[in-house]
């Protein structure tokens, strides 16, 4: 079982949907949760760092439940440029302070 | 703007030859992470630096890969023979860690490598 696991997708919506993105992790030890984003053909960018209460950053909005050991995103009114991968990632609790990635999400917003 | 440079950006090789790849890490950054991207495992943690000394390395093929950090300004990915199954984006990220917290990580370009 990979340590973190998410739907690749494609996930096709128009602009201006709402599209939520989920994340399993295995590791319940696990400290710091992300969400990256990857262009085609780029490097992977900080979105947003997930705090255990929750946060929100615009139109985007991540959610962790350690219970579950989940992790979403929430996008509301999609623009054309949120196309992209979303990359969940965890930093597990080794003292390694490496993080992992999992294989992403592809989100295409059509017009 | 600081950034992670890369270098080179693109690089096409036949089978059994040595590949050498660089990045400059942001300045004042004190991690240096290797990774290596392809279509079927995603993105994979090869190895990583913490003030120029190898922390992990288990990521790695050890009999063709090594990296190192000659100086705070450079770190390199060297593939020797290289095969195609090599054949993939290297990306080099840096971060600042500090009192055992985990930053953000901020990628370089990444160096696409074709073995033929």
């Amino acid at each position: 079982r990979k340590e973190v696991e998410q739907d690749p997708g494609p996930f096709n919506v128009p602009e201006g949907a709402t599209v939520a993105f989920n994340c399993t992790y295995s590791n319940s030890a696990s400290q710091s949760f992300f969400w990256y984003r990857q262009d085609c053909r780029k490097e992977p960018k900080l979105l947003m760092s997930v705090y255990s209460s929750g946060n929100e950053d615009g139109r985007f909005t991540a959610q962790l439940n350690r219970a579950s050991q989940y992790i979403s995103l929430l996008i509301r009114d999609s623009k054309l440029s949120d196309s992209a991968t979303y990359l969940c990632v965890v930093s597990p609790d080794t003292g390694r302070r490496a993080l992992t990635f999992g294989s992403g999400t592809r989100l295409q917003v059509q017009p | 703007d600081a950034r992670v440079t890369q270098t080179p950006r693109h690089k096409v090789t036949e089978m059994g030859q040595e590949v050498t790849m660089r990045c400059q890490p942001i300045l004042g950054h004190n991690t240096v992470f290797w990774y290596r991207q392809t279509m079927m495992q995603g993105l994979e943690l090869l190895a990583y630096f913490r003030n120029r000394a190898p922390l992990d390395d288990s990521g790695m093929p050890k009999d063709r890969f090594s990296a190192e950090m000659p100086d705070a300004t450079l770190a390199t990915l060297k593939i020797q023979p290289s095969e195609p199954r090599d054949s993939a984006v290297y990306f080099c990220a840096s971060g600042l860690v500090v009192a055992g917290s985990t930053d953000t990580q901020y990628f370089g370009p990444g160096t696409r490598l074709t073995v033929l």
